[in-house]
């Protein structure tokens, strides 16, 4: 089973660029996460998708940040315009059931997008 | 609102030595918990999960307990290895609202 694939692994921008995160979750998941961790601090939650729909977006930052999950297959994440404190790793997980399931494998992280605005 | 906890923040041992690794949260009304470990410059890898109706599971050397009703997890690691060396996180989950937190990770140095 192919796992959660996030990309670029990495992604350098200037201030005020706009990055486009991308992550193609496991076939079948309908459950889709987004998080990040900024430098020196806590993973934080920023949404999860059920579907195409936006389940919970409390986590979003501000306005420059934009989910989307088309035909509830592969999600995009689009930060625009970026700013310095956008830096960090951005990671996506998926899952067949919300709360991670009864599987031993409950959600599945990808390797993340680590971010920097320079 | 999920707080986590996670003791010590950093520890450092050599190998072959046995820890644990102690983590809180202050719901907990949770669905399941599990243990993730980061790798710098890597994602996360789930490594163990214990649905909120067991009381442990184990994974070759890696063994984690959970008590549930008192909002505690540990993670037991026999015969450490330099390989063990990451962040070690632990993430009660919940099946509605912002599913899972993170804790802060205790950062994991074994020494060969």
């Amino acid at each position: 089973e192919a796992g959660v694939t996030q990309f670029p692994s990495h992604s350098v921008i200037e201030k005020g660029q706009t990055v486009t995160l991308r992550c193609d979750p496991i076939s079948g998941h309908d459950n889709l996460y987004w998080y990040r961790r900024v430098m020196g601090k806590e993973i934080k939650f920023l949404l999860h998708f059920v579907k195409e729909s936006k389940q919970d977006e409390s986590g979003m930052p501000n306005n420059r940040f934009l989910a989307e999950r088309t035909g509830g297959t592969y999600s995009t994440l689009k930060v625009q315009p970026a700013e310095l404190e956008d830096s960090g790793v951005y990671f996506c997980a998926s899952s067949q059931e919300p709360g991670g399931g009864v599987s031993n494998y409950g959600y599945t992280f990808g390797s993340g997008t680590r971010l920097t605005v320079v | 609102k999920q707080e986590v906890t996670q003791i010590p923040a950093a520890l450092s041992v050599p190998e072959g030595e046995n820890l644990v690794l102690n983590c809180s949260f202050t719901d907990s009304a949770i669905y399941n918990l599990q243990w993730f470990r980061q790798d710098p410059g890597k994602g996360l890898t789930s490594l163990l999960l214990i649905q909120s109706s067991q009381r442990e599971q184990t994974s070759g050397r890696l063994n984690a307990s959970l008590d549930k009703s008192s909002g505690r997890s540990t993670l037991y690691i026999a015969a450490s290895q330099p390989g063990d060396s990451a962040t070690y996180l632990c993430v009660p989950t919940k099946n509605y609202g912002q599913n899972f937190v993170f804790g802060p990770g205790t950062r994991l140095s074994v020494l060969p």
